[in-house]
């Protein structure tokens, strides 16, 4: 049972547009969020969060949207640079068990020049 | 931002070996660390909890005597994988957190193969 879904296997971008990863959630015990990003034979780097009590978190050229109706979060890069090429997580806590995490299937973005 | 090490990043062991795996924080002290699996083009998969000074906690279908798991102090976290087989072969990655929130600080991560 996958409770953390990122249906988009793969995502390509040229330079310069938005990047647009988005990820679904099943279990309604969640209530925080994060990306993060991973080159290979790397560990994850964490990125951005948010708490279930926002519905938009930004830093930079990244923004995450959570949307606890849906159970739906986003991430937006804008604009995409080359070296955002790589495969990107969310992950998700359920409450009372901080830093359990529970990880998407990943997204590989391929940002073109 | 909170460092965490992990080594070795890779080894290569023939079958029925065993091999450990070191997990550090560098600039914090944790007393839960994570132990977590990816399999190619996977998941990253929670394998374990590892609490200092007492059991870890394993996650439903891990073998609790084929990952054994040390959490002595404070800093440091093992993983040994013990009489390994080819099928153990995979990318295995650490992680901890000064933070009581969900985020998580991940090792470089430590590539098994096992012939």
């Amino acid at each position: 049972d996958q409770q953390v879904k990122q249906n988009s296997p793969s995502l390509s971008v040229q330079e310069g547009r938005i990047s647009i990863l988005n990820c679904d959630y099943t279990n309604s015990m969640f209530d925080y969020f994060l990306w993060y990003k991973k080159y290979p034979a790397e560990g994850p780097t964490f990125l951005i969060s948010i708490s279930s009590i926002k519905d938009k978190n930004e830093d930079g050229r990244f923004t995450v949207f959570l949307n606890k109706s849906a159970k739906h979060l986003s991430l937006h890069i804008v604009p995409s640079q080359p070296g955002d090429s790589a495969v990107y997580f969310c992950a998700a806590s359920p409450t009372g068990t901080a830093s359990k995490l529970t990880f998407g299937t990943g997204t590989r973005l391929q940002v073109t020049l | 931002g909170a460092v965490v090490s992990q080594h070795p990043s890779w080894v290569i062991c023939k079958s029925g070996t065993s091999v450990k795996i070191e997990c550090r924080s560098l600039d914090f002290q944790a007393t839960t660390m994570f132990w977590y699996r990816q399999f190619p083009k996977q998941s990253l998969m929670l394998m374990a909890t590892s609490n200092e000074g007492s059991k870890a906690t394993y996650e439903q279908g891990v073998e609790k005597d084929k990952f054994l798991i040390n959490h002595a102090s404070l800093t440091l976290s093992t993983l040994t994988v013990t009489s390994a087989h080819p099928e153990d072969s995979s990318f295995y990655i650490c992680s901890a957190s000064p933070y009581t929130s969900g985020k998580l600080f991940f090792g470089s991560g430590t590539q098994l193969s096992v012939l």
